[in-house]
């Protein structure tokens, strides 16, 4: 299966300010989803990025908020912008790679907004 | 819309003994995929099993097995003998579409497995 590498692995930021984080993959992939855990809670998708199109938003969430890039098959990157305490969570990137394998997730990123 | 529910929020046992983690999913699809994650404290996502929905075979892996009812709309785990290293987030999730559409995770079971 495929190999995901998520960084950074945790940050601490200040209020108002914007956090990028990258996912890179192994192998080539049509879909990457990301998700949100906050504190306690279970992951909740944030969207889903698909290469050459835009990324789409699952409820709640826009794309002011939490751009996303996806240039190639293998990268994207998901941008937490003008931070508050409650973006403080784990974020995570996820790729499909086939009912065989399902889904493999990168380690997550762990955010602190102070 | 698919829904899974974990109603056990936390779970505590003594090492050794068994338990069962509940699931229990909703979809209108005939087709769908699921499947059961573990996340330690360090937070990573580890996959223990995915299951399709025309393959109600039961599953056994070592200390591991699950038993999938869909009369019941059931996909529960159970760890036989658990240990201190079973304890974690059980997460169970839902996807219709296989690997090109989301996962709908429950919101997991806290276990804890006491020396």
């Amino acid at each position: 299966s495929a190999v995901i590498s998520q960084k950074p692995s945790r940050d601490i930021c200040q209020r108002g300010t914007s956090l990028t984080i990258q996912c890179q993959v192994d192998s080539q992939v049509t879909m990457m989803f990301w998700y949100r855990q906050q504190p306690g809670q279970s992951l909740t998708l944030i969207a889903t990025a698909n290469q050459g199109s835009e990324a789409t938003y699952e409820s709640g969430f826009v794309i002011d908020k939490f751009p996303i890039s996806r240039p190639n098959l293998t990268f994207s990157t998901l941008t937490v912008s003008n931070m508050s305490p409650e973006d403080s969570s784990i974020y995570l990137c996820s790729v499909g790679q086939g009912v065989y394998y399902g889904y493999t997730f990168g380690s997550g990123t762990r955010l602190t907004v102070v | 819309a698919q829904k899974v529910t974990q109603a056990q929020t936390e779970i505590s046992v003594v090492e050794k003994e068994d338990v069962t983690l509940d699931c229990v999913y909703e979809t209108r699809d005939t087709t769908y995929y699921l499947f059961w994650y573990k996340q330690p404290p360090s937070g990573e996502l580890v996959f223990l099993i995915r299951r399709n929905s025309f393959d109600e075979q039961n599953e056994i892996s070592g200390r591991y097995s699950w038993n999938f009812q869909k009369s019941t709309s059931s996909f529960n785990f159970t760890i036989t003998a658990s240990q201190v290293v079973d304890s974690a987030v059980y997460f169970c999730a839902l996807s219709v579409k296989g690997a090109n559409s989301k996962l709908t995770f429950g919101k997991g079971i806290t276990l804890s497995v006491r020396p």
